[in-house]
């Protein structure tokens, strides 16, 4: 078990430009999840994947904002056009049916939208 | 609009003292409330988590205690260790749901 994995842990742009993170969940998760945190707040459900099937999307996730599982695996977040409203840090969580509904969060990227 | 309503933002609390955080809940369709457990620059972690079907959990230090009737549950942290320092976010969701609903968080300073 070596955890959830994110990259990168860091991002600093330009408003305007697209951002891509990724998240490589442990290995034997079907269940993936992408939350938002920003400064003073808890973490917000963006989006859910259980395997490569992308289930429930919240109303928080415009369409600026597009998520991949591609095949069950890691999974890709992409903001395009960013804005300054963006800067947060991005979490991403696995888990499977053994656990029990517990999450297993990455360290998160970090946006900064200049 | 906030599902989960947590306090107080921030606690001082001496070690080997007690720290009580209270959350507050809405909807009656949750029926699952972990807390998370949170320290700088990494993701959170499930610390302790309960069900409506008991009105206390314990697991070492940490004890969640649960009360349906006021939809308020609350985590204690019995001889609290400057380890302890983090923030703490509780959290609700219902079975069958994808998403959890966090609290605001409340960040735990434990002075030696």
């Amino acid at each position: 078990d070596t955890g959830v994995s994110q990259n990168p842990r860091h991002k600093i742009t330009k408003r305007g430009q697209n951002v891509t993170f990724r998240c490589d969940p442990i290995s034997e998760h079907n269940r993936l999840y992408w939350y938002r945190q920003t400064l003073g707040q808890g973490p917000e459900f963006l989006t859910y994947f259980q395997n490569e099937a992308q289930l429930e999307k919240s109303r928080l996730l415009s369409d600026r904002f597009s998520a991949e599982r591609p095949k069950g695996s890691f999974s890709t977040l992409e903001i395009q056009r960013t804005e300054q409203g963006d800067s947060a840090m991005y979490l991403c969580a696995s888990t499977n049916r053994a656990y029990n509904e517990k999450l297993f969060f990455g360290s998160g990227t970090q946006l900064s939208v200049l | 609009q906030q599902q989960v309503k947590q306090s107080p933002q921030s606690l001082i609390v001496q070690k080997g003292g007690i720290s009580i955080i209270n959350c507050a809940y809405e909807n009656t369709a949750f029926d699952y409330f972990p807390w998370y457990q949170q320290f700088p620059g990494k993701g959170p972690a499930l610390l302790i988590a309960i069900r409506p079907d008991v009105s206390e959990k314990k697991e070492g230090r940490f004890t969640i205690s649960f009360n349906k009737s006021a939809k308020q549950f609350s985590l204690h942290i019995m001889d609290s260790q400057p380890g302890d320092s983090a923030t703490y976010f509780c959290a609700a969701s219902r079975t069958g749901a994808n998403n959890l609903f966090f609290g605001t968080g409340t960040r735990l300073t434990v002075i030696p």
